[in-house]
């Protein structure tokens, strides 16, 4: 079965410019997560959906972060405009919402903000 | 407040010896307790998870994990250490009903050869 996807792998780019990550959970699965994990700060999270609705974006760091999931099979985390500090890595995580279903990880965007 | 303690930051273990890996929670009732997994470049991966029953819990790739509710202790066991389990181990902890994983901060594992 395919795991949590993400992409790019990878994103490099200069301070201001617009970035969009994208994640494509695991089929089936209702609940989505959005992760960001430093050295600092180690792994905190962003925003969690339940069936595609924001449940909970307390962890979003500020305005200019902001997350879509149109549909059940996609989600976006874009950065407008993007700063140096937001250099991290990104990871999403999809489960079946339920209490005791863990949660399954994506292999993260490692994003660099020169 | 839900809280996780990884009290050691690294830890260097020979191939072939045991492995244990301490892990501390703070939370009133009985919580949801995981253990994941990061190699480098990677995402985390479950190695197990705890919600009730028996307290010895198995997982895959021989790893193991005891909850000890008097010690609010979740530790990872493994008894032969193979090279390929260098990486980073993270305890979780989420509270019955909640979406929200605790972190602790990590234990990032060196294996000698």
């Amino acid at each position: 079965d395919a795991g949590v996807i993400q992409s790019p792998r990878h994103e490099v780019t200069e301070m201001g410019q617009e970035v969009t990550l994208r994640c494509k959970p695991i089929s089936g699965h209702n609940s989505l997560f959005w992760y960001r994990q430093t050295m600092m700060r180690g792994l905190e999270l962003l925003i969690y959906f339940n069936n595609n609705v924001p449940i909970d974006d307390s962890g979003m760091p500020e305005d200019r972060f902001s997350a879509k999931m149109p549909n059940a099979s996609f989600s976006t985390l874009k950065i407008q405009p993007s700063e140096p500090r937001d250099s991290a890595v990104y990871f999403c995580a999809s489960s079946l919402g339920r209490d005791n279903q863990p949660q399954h990880f994506g292999d993260g965007t490692r994003l660099s903000i020169l | 407040a839900q809280s996780v303690t990884q009290p050691d930051i690294h830890i260097t273990v020979s191939e072939g010896a045991s492995l244990e890996l301490r892990c501390n929670y703070s939370y009133g009732a009985t919580p949801y307790l995981f253990w994941y997994v990061q190699s480098p470049g990677q995402g985390l991966q479950l190695l197990l998870k705890y919600f009730s029953g028996d307290t010895l819990v198995q997982g895959i790739k021989g790893f193991e994990a005891e909850f000890k509710r008097s010690q609010s202790s979740f530790n990872l066991r493994k008894p032969s250490v193979h090279w390929s389990d260098a990486a980073e181990y993270f305890c979780a902890v989420a509270a019955g009903g909640t979406y929200k994983y605790i972190f602790g901060t990590g234990t990032r594992l060196k294996v000698l050869a």
